[in-house]
C-alpha cells in the first residue's frame, strides 16, 4: 500500500525557516517524481515544487524560487522541503504527493503537514 | 505560467443531473490535465488523468474531454457522495498550475 506521510510543520516567525519532510513507503521510490503542493485552508490548491526520480527539480511556483529548495534522499525514500525567509502568505496545509508517471499527474497524496507563519 | 480557469466556481444539482465543470487553460497544453476531488479535511484525489483516463478505482460516471485548451468533467449521474469540491490541473509544463476549483452541492 503506497503511503505518503509529512512531518515539520509548525509555527515559525516571518523570515524565518521549516524543513518538512515527507516518508514514502509502498513503492519503489525512486521510480517516482515526487511534488509538494499546499493549501491555505478553505481556499484553492497551490502547486509548490516537484522532483523526478534522479533528483532533478521541476522548478518551483511563483514567488518560490529562491526562497523553497525541494529535494530527496533515495536511501531513506524520503521527499524534503527547505523553506526560508517564510512569508505570512506561505502559512498553508502542505502535502507531498507521488507523481504517477511522465504525464505529472499526481496519484498518490498525504494528509498534509501544516505551516503556520505568524509573529 | 500557464493560468488555468474553471467555470463555474460553484453549482448545485440535484442526484441523479448530469453535470460538467470546464476548464481552460491560457496556452495549448496538449493533453496533460488532470482532475481532482477533494472533500473536506481531506487530501484531494485523482479522478481522471492526461484529459480523459479514468483513475483506477474511479467510478465509471465520472468522464473527462478535451484537448489543446478547453477541457470538461462530467459527471452523468450525480450521487450524494460526489459532493466535493473539484479542481483541474495542468501538467504540460511546470510550474504544474491548478484551477481555481468547483464547489459541487447536491440540492
Amino acid at each position: 500500500e503506497v503511503q505518503l506521510v509529512e512531518s515539520g510543520g509548525g509555527v515559525v516567525r516571518p523570515g524565518g525557516s521549516l524543513r518538512l519532510s515527507c516518508a514514502a513507503s509502498g513503492f519503489t521510490f525512486d521510480d517516482y517524481g515526487m511534488s509538494w503542493v499546499r493549501q491555505v485552508p478553505g481556499k484553492g490548491l497551490e502547486w509548490v515544487s516537484g522532483i523526478n526520480g534522479n533528483g532533478g527539480t521541476l522548478g518551483y511556483g511563483d514567488s518560490l524560487q529562491g526562497r523553497f529548495t525541494v529535494s530527496r534522499d533515495n536511501a531513506k525514500n524520503s521527499l524534503f522541503l527547505q523553506m526560508n525567509s517564510l512569508r505570512a502568505e506561505d502559512t498553508a496545509l502542505y502535502y507531498c504527493a507521488r507523481d504517477g508517471g511522465f504525464s505529472g499527474y499526481l496519484d498518490y497524496w498525504g494528509q498534509g503537514t501544516l505551516v503556520t507563519v505568524s509573529s | 505560467d500557464i493560468q488555468m480557469t474553471q467555470s463555474p466556481s460553484s453549482l448545485s444539482a440535484s442526484v441523479g443531473d448530469r453535470v460538467t465543470i470546464t476548464c481552460r487553460a491560457s496556452q495549448t497544453i496538449n493533453k496533460y490535465l488532470n482532475w481532482y476531488q477533494q472533500k473536506p479535511g481531506k487530501a484531494p484525489k485523482l479522478l481522471i488523468y492526461v484529459a480523459s483516463n479514468l483513475q483506477s478505482g474511479v467510478p465509471s460516471r465520472f468522464s473527462g474531454s478535451g484537448s489543446g485548451t478547453d477541457f470538461t468533467l462530467t459527471i452523468s449521474s450525480l450521487q450524494p457522495e460526489d459532493s466535493a469540491t473539484y479542481f483541474c490541473q495542468q501538467s504540460y509544463s511546470p510550474p504544474r498550475t491548478f484551477g481555481g476549483g468547483t464547489k459541487v452541492e447536491i440540492k
